[in-house]
């Protein structure tokens, strides 16, 4: 069954802590990518990778990292720099050929800072 | 940078009403221009895209969208609802330049009421 996971589906974290959101794919896509969803303002790109060993920032990066690592793999850290980390994280793959492409996305991880 | 406005942000209907929703885009190339879905406890999903040939594409449970290159616009329609339209729709860009990655406008929330 293909499809992207993403786990776990809920993550608490303590103030000050990093925490890594898994993102795996088996469609065999080169391109994935991770967008934080906050009420009221859409998704917006935090980094995306068009292939393994690269990956670029998006529109909001900044107290986030990634690593590619493998293929099927895209984990996402949020670090303590992240001022408010409080999200639901999406993680989405694409075949990365065109831009028209389509995105499949998972079924997100709720981040909440205590 | 491109960005993208819904400003519909919540929408209540009734079952069998008509349903336009707005999305307006700022580029002034060539762009893809797609329309998601996330329904309650779901995968956001495609639910159709434009990026070229005839300006009024089909998508998906009865959904369409008109691409209104002069207007800047890409508006979703649906002639009848139904409750399991409820959901959040987002409009996304793509332009046919630079990152391959989307541009998610800040969602509209419909909700159809039986």
């Amino acid at each position: 069954d293909g499809g992207i996971t993403q786990s776990p589906k809920y993550l608490f974290r303590k103030e000050g802590q990093n925490v890594t959101l898994s993102c795996e794919q088996n469609l065999n896509h080169d391109a994935m990518y991770w967008y934080r969803q906050d009420p009221g303002q859409g998704l917006r790109l935090i980094y995306y990778s068009q292939i393994v060993n690269d990956f670029q920032k998006g529109d909001i990066a900044e107290g986030y990292s990634v690593s590619r690592e493998k293929k099927e793999s895209f984990p996402l850290t949020v670090t303590s720099a992240q001022k408010n980390p409080t999200a639901f994280y999406l993680c989405a793959s694409s075949t990365g050929e065109a831009f028209t492409d389509t995105q499949y996305f998972g079924p997100g991880t709720r981040l909440t800072v205590l | 940078a491109q960005s993208v406005s819904q400003h519909n942000h919540h929408v209540i209907l009734s079952e069998a009403a008509s349903l336009e929703l707005g999305c307006n885009y700022s580029y002034g190339g060539t762009v893809n221009l797609f329309w998601y879905v996330q329904y309650p406890g779901q995968h956001l999903q495609l639910l159709l895209k434009y990026f070229s040939g005839d300006p009024l594409v089909k998508g998906i449970k009865g959904f369409e969208a008109e691409f209104i290159k002069s207007k800047f616009s890409f508006n979703l329609r649906k002639p009848s609802v139904q409750w399991s339209d409820t959901a959040e729709y987002f409009c996304a860009v793509n332009p046919d330049t630079g990152r391959r990655a989307l541009t998610f406008g800040s969602g509209t929330r419909l909700q159809v009421q039986p």
